[in-house]
């Protein structure tokens, strides 16, 4: 079982604001990274550390954390980012890695 | 152009054995830690393994622990996954990936880039 806790589902209005969190307990102490998955092909990142994103990744992409919570929100969702979204860190241990169960996220 | 790429996978019997290779160009390879990350059919990512740039830290998921070996040549470009004793439960697409992070508090760890996988069937 997962560490790290997703909403399984979430959808949003085209051109609408999303917020797709991640709960655990490790999140206390190191900031969640996301990933976006389209089907049939690998995973991207998307935001890592306190809220940076990769070369390429749209502006309406953003993180922050509080907590036990992080939070990965889309601004003027498009339909293009229909996907799954997953979070990850390290675990408590600090030495291995793991992973939410990842969101669906739907755009209307 | 950074990239790594997958090689090995396809169908095996339960108890049997296969290795998955990941060949990386672009970067230093030998200054990162490197990861194994696997998704079954219509599931979600789960953390597989990983191995730090000199091979000194080396670390496995429990459901993987004592079955699967990570390993490495710096040499090559290289990172490497023995897998024995595969069971039904290890189908799944394998990607390998570049690991980063941030050591101070709070610390962060991120997977940039990802290969694009390589599918094991454990079937007999």
């Amino acid at each position: 079982s997962s560490e790290l806790t997703q909403d399984p589902a979430v959808s949003v209005a085209l051109g609408q604001t999303v917020r797709i969190t991640c709960q655990g307990d490790s999140l206390r102490s190191y900031y969640a990274s996301w990933y976006q998955q389209k089907p049939g092909q690998a995973p991207v990142l998307v935001i890592y550390g306190k809220n940076n994103r990769p070369s390429g990744i749209p502006d309406r992409f953003s993180g922050s954390s509080s907590g036990n919570t992080a939070s990965l929100t889309i601004t003027g969702a498009q339909a293009e980012d229909e996907a799954d979204y997953y979070c990850n860190s390290r675990d408590s241990s600090g030495n291995l890695v793991v992973f939410g169960g990842g969101t669906k996220l739907t755009v209307l | 152009e950074v990239q790594l790429v997958e090689s090995g996978g396809g169908l095996v019997k339960p108890g049997g054995s296969l290795r998955l290779s990941c060949a990386a160009s672009g970067f230093t390879f030998s200054s990162y830690s490197m990861n194994w990350v696997r998704q079954a059919p219509g599931k979600g990512l789960e953390w597989v393994s990983s191995i730090s740039s000199s091979s000194s830290y080396i670390y496995y998921a429990d459901s993987v622990k004592g079955r699967f070996t990570i390993s490495r040549d710096n040499a090559k470009n290289s990172l490497y996954l023995q897998m024995n004793s595969l069971r039904a439960e290890d189908t799944a697409v394998y990607y390998c990936a570049r690991e980063n992070d941030i050591v101070v508090v709070p610390a962060s760890v991120w997977f940039d880039p990802w290969g694009q996988g390589t599918l094991v069937t454990v079937s007999s």
